[in-house]
């Protein structure tokens, strides 16, 4: 079975342009997470969609922003983007069971983006 | 205080050697936990869950003690393949009703040495 994949690995931007970092989840897996881990440190919340609409926002600037497609797959897009931009960004997977209270999340291997 | 808090190591042991990892978290509310391990430049692998009666899953035991709010991973004969940085996570409700999220410890370092 395939697991979260990201897209794309590595990515070198510049001071203020805007990217679009991909996602698509283990089948079958309706919520995405993404987190933002910057370099030695730990991983930090940004956005959790789950079918289709964003469910929870973690304490991010607006111009992180998102979404996801009916197939589950998503998108995380980051406007205007800084210096300390410059992180490891992963995505994670789960099913979303009602009443559940184990909700075990996958993570895929992540985009690194370098901005200067 | 931070809602879940590790000691970040680093913990550097021999092979063989037994290690323990403690984690603390602030709310009481919490239902679910779960360490994962990463590896240096690599996502984060789910490792174990973490149940209240306690659970073990080869070298590996993790215990739970809710009114402490206090989580442990005891690994037992360190392999040099051990040599990670393990997180220590818990699922923490929300005030958005049924909406959940993951909060991840910053990791502790270990180390094993041949």
């Amino acid at each position: 079975e395939a697991g979260v994949t990201q897209s794309p690995t590595h990515l070198i931007k510049t001071r203020g342009q805007q990217v679009t970092l991909r996602c698509s989840p283990i089948s079958g897996h309706t919520s995405v997470y993404w987190y933002q881990q910057a370099l030695g440190l730990g991983l930090q919340f940004l956005l959790w969609y789950d079918e289709g609409e964003e469910r929870n926002r973690g304490n991010v600037p607006p111009r992180f922003s998102g979404r996801q497609f009916p197939n589950y797959s998503s998108e995380l897009n980051v406007n205007a983007l800084e210096l300390e931009d410059s992180a490891l960004y992963l995505c994670a997977s789960s099913l979303l069971l009602r009443q559940a209270l184990q909700e075990t999340q996958y993570f895929g291997p992540g985009t690194r983006l370098l901005v200067l | 205080r931070k809602e879940v808090e590790q000691d970040p190591g680093p913990f550097n042991v021999p092979e063989g050697a037994t290690v323990a990892f403690n984690c603390t978290y602030s709310n009481s509310a919490s239902q679910s936990f779960f360490w994962y391990r990463q590896d240096c430049r690599k996502e984060p692998k789910l490792l174990m869950s973490v149940y209240s009666s306690g659970n073990e899953d080869g070298r590996f035991t993790a215990q739970l003690n809710r009114a402490s709010q206090y989580i442990s991973l005891l690994i037992r004969d360190s392999k040099l393949s051990d040599s990670a940085t393990y997180l220590c996570v818990v699922n923490i409700p929300t005030l958005k009703g049924s909406a959940r999220q993951l909060t991840f410890g910053s990791g502790t370092q270990l180390t094993v040495l041949p």
